[in-house]
């Protein structure tokens, strides 16, 4: 079965500093892997995502995440925090058991400081 | 631009009714799906349909009913016998590939007068 774990509910960075929120998926195939943005009383915004070919993508609002197969991690990071990154982030899992179904994880809030 | 649209943004039930949220897209999408998003929380599946007049239930689809009978529209109806229906209600749509994303609308948040 597929899963994705998200490691911290809840990551508070300064403005300016690096920004790391963490992913590990489970599965026995290749997979499929996303990252969405949701700001406050919005939807999901997809942010990047992986599917074949190279491991480090580069997304929108100067993000990026690397696929790393030998630890089954997609974290996702950012050089430099901005304020207006302040959101829930969710790394996701398409499921091969159903070809339209996507697992997401329970999400990350972040928060930057002044 | 495409995109989905739900609709109303906010939505209020009193006990013992029932009440239809929308959801619209123009994206030819052929897949559509129900999220409900409790404070704190993930998104848990209630229904999806991967094409019109077809669909299946997701992890949480008691107390909810839903219809596609064109391609552009899923309607979810949030009747009587969900007891806890206060949440925030995400539609999304995607091809149906499994290497595609799912795109969503903006969300309807649902309360209990």
């Amino acid at each position: 079965a597929q899963s994705v774990t998200q490691l911290g509910s809840h990551v508070s960075v300064s403005e300016g500093a690096l920004v790391l929120l963490r992913c590990n998926y489970s599965s026995s195939v290749p997979p499929y892997l996303f990252w969405y943005v949701q700001y406050p009383n919005q939807g999901l915004q997809l942010l990047l995502k992986y599917t074949t070919g190279a491991t480090l993508v580069k997304g929108i609002n100067g993000f990026e995440a690397e696929f790393k197969k030998s630890e089954t991690s997609f974290h996702l990071t950012k050089p430099s925090a901005h304020m207006s990154d302040a959101a829930e982030y969710f790394c996701a899992v398409s499921l091969y058991s159903s070809a339209s179904k996507i697992i997401f994880g329970s999400g990350t809030r972040l928060s930057i400081r002044p | 631009d495409g995109g989905i649209t739900q609709s109303p943004k906010y939505l209020f039930r009193k006990e013992g009714q029932n009440v239809t949220l929308s959801c619209e897209q123009n994206l030819n999408h052929d897949a559509m799906y129900w999220y409900r998003q409790d404070p704190g929380q993930g998104l848990r599946l209630i229904y999806y349909s991967q094409i019109v007049n077809d669909f299946q239930k997701g992890d949480i689809a008691e107390g909810y009913s839903v219809s596609r009978e064109k391609k552009e529209s899923f309607p979810l109806t949030v009747t009587s016998a969900q007891k806890n229906p206060t949440a925030f209600y995400l539609c999304a749509s995607s091809t149906g590939f499994i290497n595609q994303p799912q795109h969503f609308g903006d969300g309807t948040r649902l309360s209990i007068l």
